[in-house]
C-alpha cells in the first residue's frame, strides 16, 4: 500500500516567517494530494490541494508544490500568522482512500 | 462547498454499551463514506470504508464485528461500536467525497465524536 513520510514532525517559527512541511510518498499512480490543518479537538480542514497534472498551486500565503518524478509534495505558508498554529496533515490519493502523513505541529510566535 | 454532518460530537458511556455514530453528508450524495479514528496526537487512521448498499471495506486489523458498519441511503453512513471497552476511547471522524460520484470533489470530513469509555 501507500507510504507517505512527513516532515518535520515539529516546527516552530516567529510571525512573519514561511513554514514548510515536506511529505513524500510511494506510490508513483497516486495522483491528488491534499493538506489539511487541524486545531486541537477539531475537524481536519482542507486548506490546500493539488492533482498531479499540476506542479504548483498558490492561493494567498499558501501554496503547494509536486514534484512527481521524486514523489515528493510541499506546503509552504508565507507570512505566518500566530492563528496558523496547529497540527497540518499532508494525505495522498491513489484510488479512493487517502493515507494521511504523521502530521506536523506548526507554532507561530507572536 | 460540500459538507459532512457528523454526531453526537461527545459520548461517554460504561464499558459494555454500544454507541452509534451518525455520519451524514448535506449537500450531496454520497455513495462511499469513510470512518477514521484519531488517537491523541496521532495521525488518522483509516477504519473502512463504507459503500452504500454493500458491505463495508475494513482495514487490516479492524474487526469488522467490533465496528459495525451501516450506509443505508445515499447520505447516511453509521458506525457502531459494540460493546465498547476503555481502549476504544478515541476520536472518531467520518468524511465523505473525492470517490465514486464525486470523485472530483475534495474529501470532507466531519466534526468528529470523541468517545470515551469509563
Amino acid at each position: 500500500g501507500e507510504n507517505v513520510e512527513q516532515h518535520p514532525s515539529t516546527l516552530s517559527v516567529q510571525e512573519g516567517d514561511s513554514a514548510v512541511i515536506k511529505c513524500t510518498y510511494s506510490d508513483s499512480a497516486s495522483n491528488y494530494f491534499p493538506w489539511y490543518k487541524q486545531e486541537l479537538g477539531k475537524r481536519p480542514q482542507l486548506i490546500i490541494d493539488i492533482r498531479s497534472n499540476v506542479g504548483e498551486k498558490k492561493d494567498q500565503r499558501i501554496a503547494v508544490t509536486l514534484n512527481k518524478t521524486a514523489k515528493h509534495f510541499s506546503l509552504h505558508i508565507t507570512e505566518t500568522q500566530p492563528e496558523d498554529s496547529a497540527v497540518y496533515f499532508c494525505a495522498v490519493r491513489g484510488y479512493s482512500t487517502l493515507t494521511f502523513g504523521k502530521g506536523t505541529m506548526l507554532l507561530v510566535s507572536p | 462547498g460540500a459538507v459532512v454532518s457528523q454526531h453526537p460530537s461527545r459520548v461517554i458511556c460504561k464499558s459494555g454499551t454500544s454507541v452509534k455514530i451518525e455520519c451524514r453528508s448535506l449537500d450531496f450524495q454520497a455513495t462511499t463514506m469513510f470512518w477514521y479514528r484519531q488517537f491523541p496526537k496521532q495521525s488518522l487512521m483509516l477504519m473502512a470504508t463504507s459503500n452504500e448498499g454493500s458491505k463495508a471495506t475494513y482495514e487490516q486489523g479492524v474487526e469488522k464485528d467490533k465496528f459495525l458498519i451501516n450506509h443505508a441511503s445515499l447520505t447516511l453512513s453509521t458506525l457502531t461500536v459494540t460493546s465498547a471497552h476503555p481502549e476504544d476511547s478515541s476520536f472518531y471522524i467520518c468524511s465523505a467525497g473525492g470517490s465514486g460520484t464525486v470523485s472530483n470533489q475534495p474529501q470532507h470530513f466531519g466534526d468528529g465524536t470523541r468517545l470515551s469509555i469509563l
